[in-house]
């Protein structure tokens, strides 16, 4: 069964770049089959999509996030990782990471395993 | 952006009660509709993928239907354990947006 567990700092000051690295244990993220995606809520807050890697370095992000983030992997550790440049407190919040499965004859997908998430906070 | 509204956005229900819980797309999403159960401090759970298919391992009171741009998810009969926010989410197109969450208590 595949685990995925974030890591990083939990404090980051304004302007800052933000870095998280998401574990996975159980599977490889070269497998075809899956891809990786981060998600993020705020506190009192719902859930928001930032962004997803393809295994074929692929990415797709959130327009919200105006060219901030940058998501990329490390095949040799099977880890995923996430940037988030110039961050200000509008950017304090759970972050997730997880995986999505695909349907290949209909391009459906869903995120069928996450991470605990990490609680990162901007403030100086 | 497709917009999803969750309804409602809490309620209140019994061990044994029978729970729906509605997400509404702003523009059609053909079936790209998954639902997500969220407890305080644990990773959000897959439980509906594609509308109304259940996800492996999850309790068949569980259920997921499709009405146009409308979806649900339905607990047949709550149980303890249920006690917890759900979330809609779709992949039809990015950005992908999820629904702003049921919080299902006592």
């Amino acid at each position: 069964q595949v685990q995925l567990q974030e890591s990083g700092p939990r404090l980051v000051k304004p302007s800052e770049t933000l870095s998280l690295t998401c574990s996975v244990f159980g599977a490889s993220i070269s497998s075809e089959t899956y891809y990786w995606t981060w998600v993020r809520q705020p506190a009192g807050k719902g859930l928001e999509w930032i962004g997803r890697l393809y295994t074929t370095g692929v990415t797709h992000y959130n327009p919200s996030l105006k060219n901030r983030a940058t998501i990329s992997a490390d095949t040799s550790r099977d880890q995923v990782s996430l940037r988030l440049q110039s961050v200000t407190a509008a950017d304090t919040a759970l972050y997730y990471c997880a995986r999505v499965e695909e349907e290949s004859t209909s391009w459906r997908s869903w995120l069928d395993s996450w991470g605990q998430g990490i609680l990162v906070t901007v403030s100086s | 952006d497709i917009h999803l509204t969750q309804s409602p956005s809490s309620l209140s229900a019994s061990v044994g009660d029978r729970v729906t819980i509605t997400c509404r797309a702003s523009d059609p999403i053909n079936s790209y509709l998954n639902w997500y159960q969220h407890k305080p401090g644990k990773a959000p759970n897959l439980l509906i993928y594609a509308a109304t298919r259940l996800q492996s391992g999850v309790p068949s009171r569980f259920s997921g239907s499709e009405f146009g741009t409308d979806f649900t998810l339905t607990i047949s009969s709550l149980q303890p354990e249920d006690f917890a926010t759900y979330y809609c989410q779709q992949s039809y197109m990015t950005p992908w947006t999820f629904g702003q969450g049921t919080k299902v208590d006592i």
